[in-house]
């Protein structure tokens, strides 16, 4: 079984440029979420998805920040414009259904904002 | 105060010792706990669940959940050096909303 896979690995911007994320979660898991990881600090909720619902996304910085799950399985996380603070990792993780289930991390995307 | 507290470290055993993490969380609301283990550059991967008040045992860990004093630790018997990573402590609060926080980690070093 295919792990959760996002992409870009790694991105290198200059401030005020936008820039998006993709995740595609493990098939037949409904629920996604977005995690933001600051060095030495643990991963922090942006977003979650129940299929294509945004359930929680109480911590998403909606000026700058943007995301989206159309079908209920690829989502797309997207920054414009770009600030110096957004550099981070950027996590997808996804689970089967209710959230006291497991959650499976993708291997992040690491973002540098010159 | 942060929802969810652990010790940064970081921790330092020697191979072979056990190795104790603790984690408090602030919401008596909260329903399952899960510890994460995360190498430097790499994601969290899950090494145990728990959402019972005592003590689950997975090979060499145990995860001890007291809901009553509103803290989970893990104990890591027979530290490896492959055991070195930053563990993470993960706290779900049962809402119609859901909520996954994690705390900042601590840092655990197995010295051969």
């Amino acid at each position: 079984e295919a792990g959760v896979v996002q992409s870009p690995r790694y991105k290198i911007i200059e401030k005020k440029q936008p820039v998006a994320f993709w995740c595609n979660p493990i098939s037949g898991h409904n629920t996604l979420y977005w995690y933001r990881q600051n060095l030495g600090q643990g991963p922090e909720l942006l977003i979650r998805y129940e299929n294509e619902e945004a359930v929680d996304d109480s911590q998403l910085p909606k000026d700058r920040f943007s995301a989206e799950r159309l079908k209920g399985v690829d989502s797309t996380l997207k920054i414009q414009p770009a600030e110096l603070g957004d550099s981070a990792v950027y996590l997808c993780a996804s689970s089967s259904g209710q959230f006291l289930e497991t959650q499976y991390f993708g291997p992040g995307t690491r973002l540098l904002v010159l | 105060q942060k929802e969810v507290e652990q010790n940064s470290g970081p921790l330092s055993v020697p191979e072979g010792a056990i190795a104790s993490l603790n984690c408090t969380y602030s919401d008596r609301g909260s329903q399952s706990f899960f510890w994460y283990r995360q190498y430097s550059g790499k994601s969290p991967e899950l090494i145990m669940s728990i959402y019972s008040n005592g003590d689950k045992e997975d090979g060499r860990f145990t995860a001890q959940l007291n809901k009553a004093s509103q803290y989970v630790s893990l104990l890591i018997r027979d530290s490896q050096p492959s055991d070195s990573a930053t563990y993470l402590c993960a706290v779900n609060v049962n809402t119609n909303a859901g909520k996954s926080t994690f705390g900042d980690g601590t840092t655990l070093t197995v010295k051969p």
